[in-house]
């Protein structure tokens, strides 16, 4: 089983809409939630992150994380084409040693 | 204040070449991570390091791969004689300690090519 799953998509949204991205882990050592945006063939891009259970906003994007059920989600309100991207999440702990589980990334596309 | 520097950004290499790929924190930042991405796939770790110092190269392959993060100069991660399936985007990202030690930024990559 993977330390992180994530749906690989693709997602097509109309702009406007809220979206929806999700990550699944197994790890209850988790602390740290990250998601990160990444380009078409540039680096990934540090959106938001969460420690331990709860949400956190910021602007259009809300990061939500489910440490009962190992689940965290990001929403994005109100769409726009330049959130066309692939989101992928992260998670960390102080017991894993600095190291940093991805999940493969949901690659997003929103239609003007 | 200048973000996570790589270079080359693009490398070609034969195979049985060694690549070498470069990696500049951001200012103030202490620790170093290279990460390898395959199509379709995540990001891997491949090792963590602190000035002059390899913490985690739990994710490294044992033959071929080794980084260096030295008191001066950008942190190096090198691959000898290179194989087609090394062929990847190579990541480096850089965090600060401190309470923020899991805020990680990326560069934007080198896309190496085994030819």
């Amino acid at each position: 089983q993977k330390e992180v799953e994530q749906d690989p998509g693709p997602l097509s949204v109309p702009e406007g809409a809220i979206v929806s991205l999700n990550c699944t882990y197994s790890n209850s050592a988790f602390q740290y939630f990250m998601w990160y945006r990444q380009y078409s063939r540039k680096g990934p891009e540090l959106l938001m992150y969460t420690y331990s259970s709860g949400n956190k906003e910021d602007g259009r994007f809300t990061a939500q994380v489910d440490k009962s059920s190992k689940y965290i989600s990001l929403f994005i309100r109100d769409s726009q084409p330049s959130d066309s991207a692939t989101y992928l999440c992260a998670m960390t702990s102080d017991l894993t040693g600095n190291q940093f589980y991805f999940g493969t990334g949901t690659s997003l596309t929103v239609i003007p | 204040n200048a973000g996570v520097m790589q270079n080359p950004r693009h490398l070609v290499r034969r195979r049985g070449q060694e690549a070498r790929l470069r990696c500049s924190p951001m200012k103030g930042h202490s620790h170093v991570y290279w990460y390898r991405q395959l199509p379709e796939e995540g990001l891997k770790f491949m090792v963590y390091l602190q000035k002059e110092n390899i913490i985690d190269e739990s994710g490294m392959p044992k033959e071929r791969f080794s980084a260096e993060f030295p008191k001066e100069g950008p942190s190096i991660l090198r691959i000898q004689q290179v194989v087609r399936g090394d062929s990847a985007a190579y990541f480096c990202a850089s965090s600060q300690t401190g309470t923020t030690w899991y805020e990680q930024y990326f560069g934007p990559g080198t896309r190496l090519t085994v030819t």
